[in-house]
């Protein structure tokens, strides 16, 4: 069983449209990441939320953190061809033990 | 600055041969972690080190799966014997101690390993 569950698995949509995956957990975390990985690449740090309610926003990407620290979700606005890859969210229940999720691979079609 | 250097980037070998991964991670990143990522799933914690401490070798296979780090600088993963179900990407880290820094992760490339 994963501590964290990423949800769709897979999403492919079109160039433009909105979307919002989501990152699950019965645990509490002490921050959350979320990473955005390319095939044959190494995962890349999006954000890192600290805050319960905290919300985050890099250019068309809103990150929020749950009020009681369990949950998190990432919605993109008008979404590009380069968005597409692997979604992947991670939690720390302290500073060193971290532990990510299957991860949400998005598609998005010109 | 350079980013987290792994090498081999690929590796294909037959069952019970062994291999060996490469990692050099960022320069003055105290901490660094070998992951493994199967196909469609996030990546595993096999294991953390601080320096050149072994602080959590928990998840790793430690039957087959070595790993050093001797110097606090680079260090090897090793599997010995190799099995078919090890085939996966194998992906080091490495992130600086710090109240702040939230254990923010700096990923390698990674290397594909294939066992035939």
């Amino acid at each position: 069983t994963q501590l964290l569950e990423q949800s769709p698995q897979f999403l492919s949509i079109q160039e433009g449209e909105n979307l919002t995956v989501y990152c699950n957990s019965s645990s509490v975390f002490s921050s959350l990441q979320w990473y955005r990985q390319e095939p044959g690449e190494g995962p890349v740090l999006l954000v890192t939320v600290v805050t319960g309610g905290e919300v985050k926003k890099l250019k068309r990407l809103t990150f929020q953190f749950g009020d009681a620290r369990k949950d998190s979700s990432l919605h993109i606005t008008a979404a590009q061809p380069g968005d597409t890859g692997l979604y992947l969210c991670a939690g720390a229940r302290n500073n060193n033990d971290m532990r990510f999720g299957a991860g949400t691979r998005l598609t998005v079609k010109p | 600055e350079a980013g987290v250097v792994q090498s081999p980037r690929y590796k294909i070998i037959e069952k019970k041969q062994p291999v060996a991964f490469w990692c050099n991670p960022i320069s003055g990143h105290n901490t660094l972690y070998w992951y493994l990522q199967n196909l469609g799933q996030g990546p595993e914690l096999l294991i953390r080190y601080e320096n050149e401490e072994a602080v959590d070798d928990s998840q790793l296979p430690k039957d087959r799966f070595s790993a050093e780090r001797l110097k606090g600088v680079d260090s090897t993963l090793k599997i010995q014997p190799a099995e078919l179900g090890d085939s996966a990407v194998y992906l080091c880290a490495s992130s600086v101690a710090s109240v702040s820094s939230y254990n923010e992760q700096f990923f390698g490339p990674g290397t594909r390993l294939t066992v035939l």
